[in-house]
């Protein structure tokens, strides 16, 4: 069936490192990425996204890449800082019929300061 | 913040009742989806509304189901609860991106 692996579980990172984030997706018709941040107990929040016609895009210290051929896609944060810290779900989606979202499983990301 | 809100915030419930949960769509938005969030892990997809009919269902027994209402605010029902319906429960409004209310906790003992 559809699934989404995300990788690293947990990544702890100095302020001021990069971090990245890994997914791979199984279905072939996807062609929407978006990526969430889920601080404790809050709402999953929109902090980028890509669409399967574009091989990458940026958002000041945050980067996404897609790899179609591989399936990859993975999340780039540069000059992280301690509010950064927080659990990222990548998710798969096909943008026709039922939208609905595969998730991965989340990376827990500690900034240390 | 998004304009997407959920009631209520927590709720705590035992095995064998039922549950409603409501949520309300960012203004504009005609689709609800619905999502079972496990402690620990990520979402799952359980029902998609649009515009009142249902638009596809995950993998979730029958005895999960929802409504959509022409203002488009929505509502999920599980009857006969069981312990490992304990979750968050999330809505979301939008079509290929979509916008999180801040989720229902139910628990179940």
């Amino acid at each position: 069936g559809e699934n989404v692996e995300q990788h690293p579980s947990t990544l702890s990172v100095q302020e001021g490192d990069s971090a990245v984030i890994k997914c791979t997706y199984s279905d072939s018709a996807s062609n929407y990425f978006p990526w969430y941040k889920q601080e404790l107990g809050k709402r999953p929040q929109l902090i980028i996204d890509i669409r399967s016609n574009v091989g990458e895009k940026k958002d000041q210290r945050i980067a996404v890449t897609l790899n179609k051929t591989a399936k990859h896609f993975s999340l780039h944060i540069t000059e992280t800082q301690p509010e950064d810290s927080a659990v990222y779900f990548c998710a798969a989606s096909e943008t026709s019929g039922t939208y609905k979202y595969i998730f991965g499983t989340g990376t827990r990301l500690k900034v240390l300061a | 913040e998004t304009g997407v809100t959920q009631s209520p915030t927590h709720l705590i419930k035992t095995r064998g009742q039922q549950v409603t949960l409501r949520c309300s769509s960012q203004s504009g938005h005609n689709t609800v989806s619905w999502y079972q969030q496990a402690l620990g892990q990520g979402p799952q997809f359980i029902f998609q509304y649009y515009r009142e009919e249902e638009n596809g269902r995950g993998n979730f027994p029958p005895r999960f189901s929802g409504l959509q209402f022409p203002n488009y605010s929505s509502e999920l029902n599980v009857n006969a609860l069981e312990l490992d319906d304990s979750a968050l429960y999330l809505c979301a409004s939008g079509v290929d991106t979509q916008y999180f209310g801040p989720g229902t906790r139910l628990t179940v003992l």
